[in-house]
């Protein structure tokens, strides 16, 4: 069955590092998400990609935040100067399909650390 | 903004109960899902609910959407220590095209012998 993978399983970095998180969707998805869960907290959306574009983003995705599909296979979450409040599980999501109705599949998370 | 409310936060049951772990929502939901995440791991899709009073059943784990669909309860039965982990409901803000899942709080189920 297809899956979502994500590159590293955990990255442990120290402040102010840049730091760049790896996700390979499901191959003939089309849109793409990035959510982050700091410890036991909620699931929080980032930013949904589609068509080379972020199609929408929260207010936590500041201006350190970019994500990029290089290829046609990785999808990229970087951040560019980490904060020790970034220290968060970061899952990776994609869905086939306009994304209203329709599931979104999980990829199983990068913990980032920043120390 | 689309709120979503889980009850309990924690549940610990013994193997062989049954249980029910509820989410209700501030707003009318237009679509809702059930996932199940295992401690420092991805999230695993559990069901979707659209419809007022819509139930869908997946082996031994039953939701329900309720007719005002505000409110969506998730049932297991007879448990087992595989149903053990976080379970998650999320759902859609009520105008399509959007495309941000809001997650709620979360209910941590223990299952013991």
């Amino acid at each position: 069955e297809p899956e979502v993978t994500q590159t590293p399983s955990h990255q442990v970095t120290q402040m102010g590092q840049e730091v760049i998180l790896r996700c390979v969707p499901i191959s003939n998805h089309l849109y793409f998400y990035w959510y982050r869960q700091i410890l036991g907290q909620k699931v929080e959306f980032l930013v949904s990609f589609y068509n080379n574009e972020i199609s929408e983003k929260s207010e936590i995705f500041d201006d350190q935040f970019s994500v990029e599909r290089p290829d046609g296979s990785n999808f990229t979450l970087k951040i560019r100067s980490t904060k020790l409040e970034d220290s968060a599980m970061y899952f990776c999501a994609s869905s086939d399909f306009q994304p209203a109705y329709n599931e979104q599949f999980f990829g199983p998370g990068t913990r980032l650390t920043v120390l | 903004s689309q709120e979503l409310e889980q009850s309990p936060q924690s549940l610990i049951v013994q193997e062989g109960k049954n249980l029910t772990i509820n989410c209700t929502s501030s707003k009318t939901l237009y679509g809702l899902y059930w996932y199940k995440q295992k401690y420092g791991e991805g999230l695993i899709f559990l069901m979707m609910l659209q419809k007022g009073g819509e139930e869908k059943s997946h082996e031994k784990i039953t939701a329900k959407l309720d007719e005002k669909k505000q409110q969506s309860s998730l049932h297991i039965t007879a448990s087992q220590p595989s149903h053990a982990g976080i379970y998650l409901c999320g759902a859609w803000p009520p105008y399509f095209g959007n495309e941000k899942l809001t997650f709620g709080t979360g209910t941590r189920l223990t299952i013991i012998p």
